[in-house]
Order: structure tokens, then sequence, then C-alpha cells
């Protein structure tokens, strides 16, 4: 299968750790990325090759993997961090996958 | 740091075909390091990718697009062109524009992540 499957929503106190999960078949073989996405604006990379940080990111952002699922996490998290995150991964058949989507929500 | 800035018409008739122009600036699009990609986001949904292509010309394309879809580059012009034949109502997003890093391994070159997007240029698809 080429799906990548995110949960809808993701809810965490400010301050607090969350934790995005990403599954996919083929994930064990393929590096993933991730990206934030406020409401009216582009994705922003915010990690890349499972658990490489961009510059700028701030370090409470770490990536991780483990056998087909990949985890985003983002630690203290603060209100600002609320948004939309994609994961994406490149199959061999159906190219460009991306996640349906975590809505991430600080309260 | 490159930007990339989507432009074209904002409304199309269903059954005619949709063109956007990408322009790069700050990068060159014969840089041997990227492949340029366009992806789009259907209002309220998530993101879907398109296709991707290479200085060379060599494009990879969504398969549920395929048929339909044809994405070119203009080296001395430095942007990147995308046409969708035959639109629908469902045709209607936000599309993006997008650099793709490339991954070397053992001699063979694959895309990686979207490394820089431009801000997306609504299309709407409606008589």
């Amino acid at each position: 299968s080429s799906e990548l499957t995110q949960p809808p929503s993701v809810s965490v106190s400010p301050g607090q750790t969350a934790s995005i999960t990403c599954s996919g078949d083929y994930l064990g073989q393929k590096f993933a990325s991730w990206y934030q996405q406020k409401s009216g604006r582009p994705p922003v990379l915010v990690m890349y090759e499972d658990d490489q940080r961009p510059s700028g990111v701030p370090e409470r952002f770490s990536g991780s993997s483990s056998g087909d699922t990949v985890t985003l996490t983002i630690s203290g998290t603060q209100p600002l961090d609320e948004a939309d995150y994609y994961c994406q991964a490149w199959d061999n058949i159906t190219g460009g996958v991306f996640g349906g989507g975590t809505k991430l929500t600080v309260l | 740091q490159v930007q990339l800035q989507e432009s074209g018409p904002g409304l199309v008739k269903p059954s005619q075909t949709l063109s956007l122009t990408c322009s790069v600036s700050g990068g060159s699009v014969s840089d041997n390091d990227y492949y340029w990609s366009w992806i789009r986001q259907p209002p309220g949904k998530g993101l879907v990718w398109v296709g991707y292509i290479f200085h060379s010309g060599v494009a990879y394309y969504n398969p549920s697009l395929k048929s339909r879809v044809d994405i070119s580059v203009d080296t001395s012009k430095d942007h990147l062109s995308l046409r969708l034949s035959s639109v629908t109502a469902a045709d209607t997003a936000v599309y993006y524009c997008a650099r793709i890093t490339v991954l070397e391994s053992s001699g063979f070159f694959f895309p990686n992540y979207f490394e820089s997007w431009g801000q997306g240029t609504l299309v709407t698809v409606s008589s």
C-alpha cells in the first residue's frame, strides 16, 4: 500500500510533549519528512530524513523512526506550534505520498 | 535563499486546461542538486503531490493525474510550468510549486524532501 496514516488530531497542553505518528508499509525502507502548515500559509519543512532538523527549526522538534512508523515529537509545546502537520515519503510506484495530516491543538 | 512564485488564472472553466507558471529566483532550475515539483491542496483537505521534473526535462507524475498533466521547465527563464487538461471541480485547489533536494544512493538519484515552497495560488474550476 502507498498510504501514509496519521491521526486526524492531537491535543496537548502548553509545555507538554506532543507526538504525531505516521505509519506506512514501506517507511522502514524509505526516508520520511514532516511539514508544518499554519492556516492560510504554505507548508514549511520541519524534519527530513526521519530525524534531521533543518536550520531554523527549534530544537524542541525531533523525529524518530521505528519499523514502519515515523514520529514527530514536539517537546515543551508552545501555542505557536498549533498547526496541521503532514508526513511525506516517496513510494516506488505512486511517487510522492503525503499522510492525511494531523491537526495539532495546543490548549 | 531561493524564492518560488506561482502565477496563472484563478478561474478555469470545466473541461478546459489549467496552466500555471512558477518563477524561481535566488536559484536556478538548472541546478543538478534539485528537482522541481507541483503539489496541490483542495480547500480544507490535505496535500497531494502532482509531479516533479529535472532540468533535463525528465518528469514523473502522480499516477492518478498522469493522463492529464504535463510539467515542463524553461531553463532560460528559470521557471517551471504546469498544465492540467480536462479539468473538473475536483481540480479546484491551491497549487504550490516546490524545490526538492536530490538524494544520491549507490550512484542513483532520487527525490528527497520538499525544501522550499512557493506561496501557492488558488485555482477554481467553475463555469
